[in-house]
């Protein structure tokens, strides 16, 4: 087994301030996915990474930057912080692009 | 329009009563996932389902591709079953799409 991790637990920011989310996960997987789920809504994929240092675009990626450090690794920036922003930004990773994903428990953004 | 839709948006049960969750696509896929999310928890993927019947326990997924549905039913539903259900599809791509999801909310 194995497990994911993502800090911070929640985050509050200002407006305009570049904001930097971690996540890492002991599968030795090889790819890893940033969602966005609003209240009430699906998620939605923001950035994924099929191997350390890729870097794949979803649906959602504008106002976000990610970067694949190493495998075990894979961080979000969100560059401007909109006001009155509320969202969980959820870490995944599977072995493959088409294998069962495996979810972080989540990071609570609210912006002021 | 949205590729993945769920029905119904929430849903309350009596605890013993059965719950049928529904999930249309409107492409076709590679692969389908139902998952689980508790209230401020992660999600769990409760079925890899491309097609055909699958069955956990007191929960069964089926997936009829040439209709673009899967529907995941619970059977004599528990308190402990509350929470949301999300479909998820891949078109070959690799990335998942989810629906909005379907909340759950079992009463003793």
């Amino acid at each position: 087994g194995g497990i994911i991790t993502q800090t911070p637990k929640f985050l509050i920011g200002q407006e305009g301030q570049k904001l930097t989310l971690k996540c890492q996960q002991n599968f030795n997987h090889d790819t890893m996915y940033w969602y966005r789920q609003d209240s009430g809504k699906g998620l939605r994929l923001i950035y994924y990474s099929i191997t350390e240092n890729d870097l794949q675009k979803g649906d959602l990626s504008e106002g976000y930057d990610a970067s694949r450090e190493k495998k075990s690794s894979f961080s979000l920036t969100v560059t401007s912080a909109q006001k009155n922003e509320m969202a969980v930004f959820l870490c995944a990773s599977s072995e493959g692009g088409q294998d069962t994903q495996y979810f972080g428990p989540g990071t609570r953004l609210l912006v002021l | 329009g949205q590729q993945v839709q769920q029905s119904p948006t929430s849903l309350v049960l009596q605890e013993g009563e059965n719950a049928e969750l529904q999930c249309n696509f409107s492409t076709s896929l590679n692969s389908m996932q139902w998952f689980y999310q508790r209230p401020g928890g992660s999600l769990i993927s409760v079925f890899y389902n491309p097609s055909g019947t699958k069955q956990s326990g007191r929960l069964t997924s089926t997936t009829v591709i040439k209709e673009r549905r899967s529907s995941l039913h619970i059977s004599s539903s528990q308190i402990t079953d509350s929470g949301t259900y999300l479909c998820a599809i891949d078109t070959n791509t690799g990335k998942l799409t989810f629906g909005d999801g379907t909340v759950l909310t079992v009463k003793p």
